[in-house]
This record gives structure tokens, sequence and C-alpha cells, in this order.
């Protein structure tokens, strides 16, 4: 089964911009492979803000963007705000295998 | 508004079977457009996609669980199951419920925390 990794953790500056990656064991990460980004703060349930590579749902904040960069995809958030504090995952869909990435850890700090 | 409702035991013993329900409203679960998916979380862990169901009958199960999973559709009911036999403490997490595809997000449950423990 695929791989996917992601940074453990990272920090952000308040109003500062970050991007979280997304790499896959079995190459390079496509718009076939439909990555999605979701945000998790501690006890929610995960919240989707990108879908299919760069498209967000109605309730994702203009900040975030989604997309691929290089061979990896990729979550870019504009202008941190404390509130963006979470833990941030990615997932790889591979024909109807879904596999997560281990998670981020973004501190806006 | 799609809403997504998981129900299931708080406790489960282990080598027994946890069953999960997922109540879906706000949208009918019988639409080609979209599939249905089951994720767990175990405590202070990452998030484990367990498998995916389409209306249409087809399933992917995660390998790592092997042939422990079952999933189902109720149309009737607009819900759909999951069902996980021979659990284990390894088994405890929170289990969400999610619709996907069809274009549309991903929209997820509230997520049901249960404990295998004797």
């Amino acid at each position: 089964q695929a791989v996917v990794t992601q940074e453990p953790s990272l920090t952000v500056s308040p109003g500062g911009t970050v991007t979280l990656t997304c790499g896959s064991s079995t190459g390079a990460v496509t718009s076939g492979h439909y990555p999605s980004w979701f945000q998790q703060k501690p006890g929610q349930a995960p919240r989707t803000l990108i879908y299919d590579t760069n498209n967000k749902h109605s309730w994702t904040p203009a900040r975030f963007s989604g997309s691929l960069l290089g061979d990896k995809g990729a979550l870019t958030l504009s202008g941190a705000q404390p509130d963006d504090e979470a833990d941030y995952y990615c997932m790889v869909y591979y024909t109807g295998v879904w596999v997560f990435g281990g998670g981020t850890e973004l501190t806006v700090l | 508004q799609l809403q997504l409702q998981e129900s299931a035991p708080k406790l489960v013993k282990p080598s027994e079977t946890l069953s999960l329900t997922c109540s879906v409203s706000g949208g009918s679960i019988s639409s080609r457009s979209y599939y249905w998916v089951w994720v767990r979380q175990p405590p202070g862990k990452g998030l484990e996609w367990i498998g995916s169901m389409f209306s249409r009958g087809t399933t992917y199960n995660n390998p790592s669980l092997k042939s422990r999973v079952t999933m189902s559709i109720d149309t009737s009911k607009n819900q759909f199951s999951l069902h996980l036999n021979s659990v284990t403490a390894a088994d405890t997490a929170v289990y969400y419920c999610a619709r996907a595809g069809g274009g549309a997000g991903c929209f997820w449950g509230q997520g049901a925390l249960v404990t295998v423990s004797s």
C-alpha cells in the first residue's frame, strides 16, 4: 500500500504564509489522485478544506488554497491567523483507496 | 443541508463485532454521484481510512483490516453501516462516516468513540 508523507510539524507567524506538502511513495501526486486536505482541531471532527486538488468548500476561508507543487500536493495558507492552529491531513486517492498522510501539526506563533 | 450522524455502542468486548450506522439527512444515499466512507482515529493518532462503498455495491477496504470489514447500505432508512469483527483494543477509536465524490467535496459526521474493552 502506498505511503503518503507530510511534514510532522510546521510553525508560521501570524499574518505569514506557509505551505504544507503531501507526497506519495508511488511517485508524483497528480490531479488524478484527487488530493484533499482536512483540518482538525482538538476534540473536533475533521473538516474538509480542499478537495480534488484545489476546490474549496463554502466554508473554506479564502486564505487557504490547494495546488500541485512539483511532484506533491500542497496546501498554502496565506495570512495565517491564530484560529488556523490545528492538525492538517492530506488524503491521496488511489483508484478507490484512500491513503492519509500522517498529519501536520501547524502552530501559529 | 447534508448531515451525517454516526451511531455506535460506546463499549464493545474483545473478539466481538463492532457495528456502526451512519444516518444521512439532506441527501439521498441512493445517489450514484457519491460514495460513502468510513474513517477512524485511535486516541492521539492520525486518521485511518477503513473503507468506501458506492451505491451500486462496489466496496474498497483497507488491506490492513483484511477481511474483518463489512459495509452495507440501507436505502429504505437512508443509512449505511460498518461491521468490524474480531475486535481488539487496537480498534478503539473515534469512527467517522463521510460522503465523498461527485465533485462535491467531502462531508463528515461528528464521529463516535468506540472503546474495545472487557
